[in-house]
């Protein structure tokens, strides 16, 4: 039973439009958030993370909401860009600190 | 530096063939794991470690074993292939602040296939 959701395989947007990518989970002891690119043929990449005592963190054209009520986090990035198209996943901590759980990815795409 | 290294790309086994993947890091990481990752599924962390000498099981830990001999090195043994262990296997090391285990970094992964 998969503890961190993705339910959209797939996103298309316009360049420089906003992407929202959402994921919930359904573990409340979860303590920390992270957002992974990948671009085929590559290992993932970090983007950008979120610690549960938080409810938003930013970095440059990305922007990670975290509600902890409704187990959501989602992915902002602003404006969208092309090099922007990869798989991203979302991912979660609990516990004992070093067993992380991946969603299963959404595909962005980005259209010129 | 050259990050987190993985050896073989691709690989081809028969069923009940053994092999290991190498997974290799240099940046004096003390977490390493092994993830593998299939369609729909995400990546599903098989194995992990703390330090040299210490591992722990993962989400899916059936048919695989680890070692951690030392910092640097965290291979992964199938003993006995399986074609329900076709997946792209990934590594990845991190820093850990304390007990904590933050960003993690990936090797690029090998693609194993099972006939």
């Amino acid at each position: 039973d998969q503890q961190v959701k993705q339910n959209s395989p797939s996103l298309s947007v316009q360049e420089g439009r906003i992407s929202i990518l959402n994921c919930d989970y359904t573990n409340s002891m979860f303590d920390y958030f992270l957002w992974y690119k990948k671009y085929p043929a590559e290992g993932p990449t970090f983007l950008i993370s979120i610690s549960s005592i938080k409810d938003k963190n930013e970095d440059g054209r990305f922007t990670v909401f975290l509600n902890k009520s409704a187990k959501h986090l989602s992915l902002h990035i602003v404006p969208s860009q092309p090099g922007d198209s990869a798989v991203y996943f979302c991912a979660a901590r609990k516990g004992n600190f070093n067993k992380f759980y991946f969603g299963s990815g959404t595909k962005l795409n980005v259209k010129p | 530096n050259a990050g987190v290294t993985q050896t073989p790309k691709f690989q081809v086994l028969k069923t009940g063939q053994s092999m290991t993947l190498q997974c290799a890091q240099d940046m004096n990481h003390e977490y390493m794991s092994w993830y593998r990752q299939d369609p729909g599924m995400g990546l599903r962390l098989i194995h992990y470690s703390v330090g040299a000498g210490i591992t722990d099981q993962g989400e899916v830990p059936n048919g695989y074993n680890v070692s951690r001999s030392t910092t640097e090195d965290f291979p992964l043994r199938l003993l006995s292939a399986a074609p329900s262990q076709t997946s792209v296997y990934f590594c990845a090391s991190s820093s850990q602040i304390g007990r904590r285990t933050d960003t993690q970094y990936f090797g690029p992964g090998t693609r194993l296939t099972v006939l």
